[in-house]
Formats: C-alpha cells, sequence, structure tokens
C-alpha cells in the first residue's frame, strides 16, 4: 500500500532561516508527488509538483527516488510562508484521476 | 465566479441520524472527489467519481454513500453507519486531462452528538 510519511507535526523557524519540511513515501510504482500548502482561513491550495521541477514563492522540492523523499525546502523562511503544508502522492500514475494520498501534514511556523 | 461551493460550513446532527453534506462546482470539472480531514491525520479519501452516474471507493468507504447524478453536484450522505463521523470534509475536483489540477472546496465541519 502507498504511504506518505511526514514525521514532523510542527516546524518553527525564524524569519530569514532556511525551511526544509520533510516528506518520505512508499510506492511500487512511479511516483508523482506534491506539495499542497493550506494557510489560515483559506483553501487547500497545489504549492508545487514534482515533475514540472518549478519554483513557486521561493520553495523547491525534489525527488530523490533512492531515498523515496520529497523534501520542501526554502532558503530564507518568510512570515508569510507560516502556513500547513501536506505532501501528497498521487494513487494513480495518470496524475491523480484516482485521487491523492496526503501525509498528515506540517505545521509552519514563521517567527518574526 | 466559479469555484466549489459546500454547504452548509457547520453542521450539527444527533447520533444514529443520516445527514448529507452538499459540494456543487461551476468548473465543467470530470472528477469529484470527497476527503475527510481529523487533527493530525491529514486528508483521506473517502470517495471519487470521474464521470457521472460512476464513482469508486476510497480509502475509508464505509459508512458512507455519495451519487453523481449530474456533473456538477456530489452529494456525501454520512450514514448512522459511520462510527465517527465527526469530522471535517473536504470536496474537490479535477478536470480531465488536466493533471494535478484539483480545486479544493472550503469545507464542512460536521459534529455528531
Amino acid at each position: 500500500a502507498q504511504r506518505v510519511t511526514q514525521p514532523e507535526k510542527l516546524l518553527s523557524v525564524f524569519k530569514g532561516a532556511p525551511v526544509e519540511l520533510k516528506c518520505n513515501y512508499s510506492y511500487s510504482g512511479s511516483p508523482e508527488l506534491f506539495w499542497y500548502v493550506q494557510y489560515s482561513r483559506q483553501r487547500l491550495q497545489l504549492l508545487l509538483r514534482h515533475i514540472s521541477r518549478e519554483s513557486i514563492k521561493g520553495f523547491t522540492a525534489d525527488l530523490n527516488k533512492g531515498e523515496t523523499s520529497f523534501h520542501l525546502k526554502k532558503p530564507f523562511a518568510q512570515e508569510e510562508d507560516s502556513a500547513m503544508y501536506y505532501c501528497a502522492l498521487s494513487r494513480d500514475s495518470g496524475g491523480g484521476a484516482d485521487g491523492l494520498t496526503f501525509g498528515k501534514g506540517t505545521h509552519l511556523i514563521i517567527q518574526p | 465566479d466559479g469555484g466549489i461551493t459546500q454547504s452548509p460550513k457547520y453542521l450539527f446532527r444527533k447520533e444514529g441520524q443520516n445527514v448529507t453534506l452538499s459540494c456543487e462546482q461551476n468548473l465543467n470539472h470530470d472528477a469529484m472527489y470527497w476527503y475527510r480531514q481529523d487533527p493530525g491525520q491529514g486528508l483521506r479519501l473517502i470517495y471519487y467519481s470521474q464521470i457521472v452516474n460512476d464513482f469508486q471507493k476510497g480509502d475509508i468507504a464505509e459508512g458512507y454513500s455519495v451519487s453523481r447524478e449530474k456533473k456538477e453536484s456530489f452529494p456525501l450522505t454520512v450514514t448512522s453507519a459511520q462510527k465517527n463521523p465527526t469530522a471535517f470534509y473536504l470536496c474537490a475536483s479535477r478536470r480531465r486531462g488536466a493533471p494535478y489540477g484539483y480545486t479544493f472546496g472550503s469545507g464542512t465541519r460536521l459534529t455528531v452528538v
């Protein structure tokens, strides 16, 4: 069965410090991974996906198949980055038509 | 203004009663999904539907039922068989051929007393 693990429930860093949110997965096929973010009082929204290798709001994530990881990183945290972050894995090989498997989430707090 | 509307925002029901949560989208998306969100548990897939009149069970379908009679609507019924129904329920939709392009609703918080 596929699984997504986010080991940290809460991560607190100071503004300007580097941020790394960890995500590990288990999946027998070729994984398709995403990071979703939920800011306070806002809807869950896509932050980035591994296949596009993009940088959104300064965040990047690299898929490491050897370590089965997809950690989210940002070199300099900003206060507006405070939010709940979810790592997610597609349940199929077609971009998530069959839904996503989510991790339990990491609450990121950026202290001034 | 296109989007997904979940109603109501808060819902209270007595134990043993069935309750139906509404999810409507005007995005012309083909697929719709229901997730349950519990504190410390993340989101778990309940049911999903890729086309009208067809739906599949997700990881935690027991005690829930759905219907997809119209493309725009995907109501979720929480039945009395669901052992722990108090939770936050999120609906999402996705356009066919648009990988990863989920749009999420604002959710319904169900409390069973």
